[in-house]
């Protein structure tokens, strides 16, 4: 068992949808990332997090510690928001297996 | 924002060459550099920690010997994939905590051919 599992694996949306990515870790951490990579490769990171809740623009992302679990939500949903999303946890590096996020117009 | 840049984007090399890419802090200085792989619809995994001014620390299964790690400066790290095969032909990119969170380079895919 993976100890940072995402789901779902893939997931397609249509334009202006409500999108959900769901991140569980079975470590200790002391940091939780969501990263974005584009079909180039290039990673971005979205969020740091170790507690509550974080908000950038369309993104939002929360933590549940006690749960050991966190969510990436996107609201409007947009084609360019289609990218592989990563969880990964902290200290050392851990990388959840990503979620391949299309969106159509 | 903190910015690693990586070179190259893209290589390709023959059997048995080596190849050395390279990561830079541009306005930062990273003691700490990170180096992963990532193969094709996998996830990526960690290789090596990069500490500048002493060894690097790899991970479990990683050659130090096929890939060797100088951190000689604050700005640069570099990854060298020696005496390359195919089966090395991957993603391979960097990555830097500046301050808060980490900040990656744009990867460099090599194809060993």
């Amino acid at each position: 068992k993976n100890e940072v599992e995402q789901s779902p694996q893939n997931l397609t949306a249509q334009e202006g949808e409500f999108i959900t990515i769901n991140c569980s870790y079975s470590v200790g951490i002391s940091a939780l990332h969501w990263l974005q990579q584009h079909p180039g490769g290039g990673i971005v990171s979205l969020f740091m997090l170790s507690s509550g809740k974080k908000k950038h623009g369309r993104l939002i992302a929360t933590i549940n510690i006690q749960e050991k679990h966190s969510s990436l939500h996107i609201t409007a949903s947009h084609p360019r928001d289609s990218a592989v999303y990563i969880c990964a946890v902290t200290d050392k590096l851990i990388f959840g297996t990503g979620t391949r996020l299309q969106v159509f117009p | 924002g903190a910015v690693v840049s990586q070179h190259p984007s893209w290589v390709i090399c023959k059997s048995g060459t080596s190849v050395k890419i390279e990561c830079r802090s541009l306005d930062f200085q990273a003691t700490t550099m990170f180096w992963y792989r990532q193969f094709p619809k996998q996830s990526l995994m960690l290789m090596a920690t990069s500490n500048e001014g002493s060894k690097a620390t790899y991970e479990q299964g990683v050659e130090k010997d096929k890939f060797l790690i100088n951190h000689a400066s604050l700005t640069l790290s570099t990854l060298t994939v020696t005496s390359a095969h195919p089966e090395d032909s991957s993603f391979y990119i960097c990555s830097a905590r500046p301050a808060d969170g980490y900040t990656f380079g744009s990867g460099t895919r090599l194809t060993v051919v």
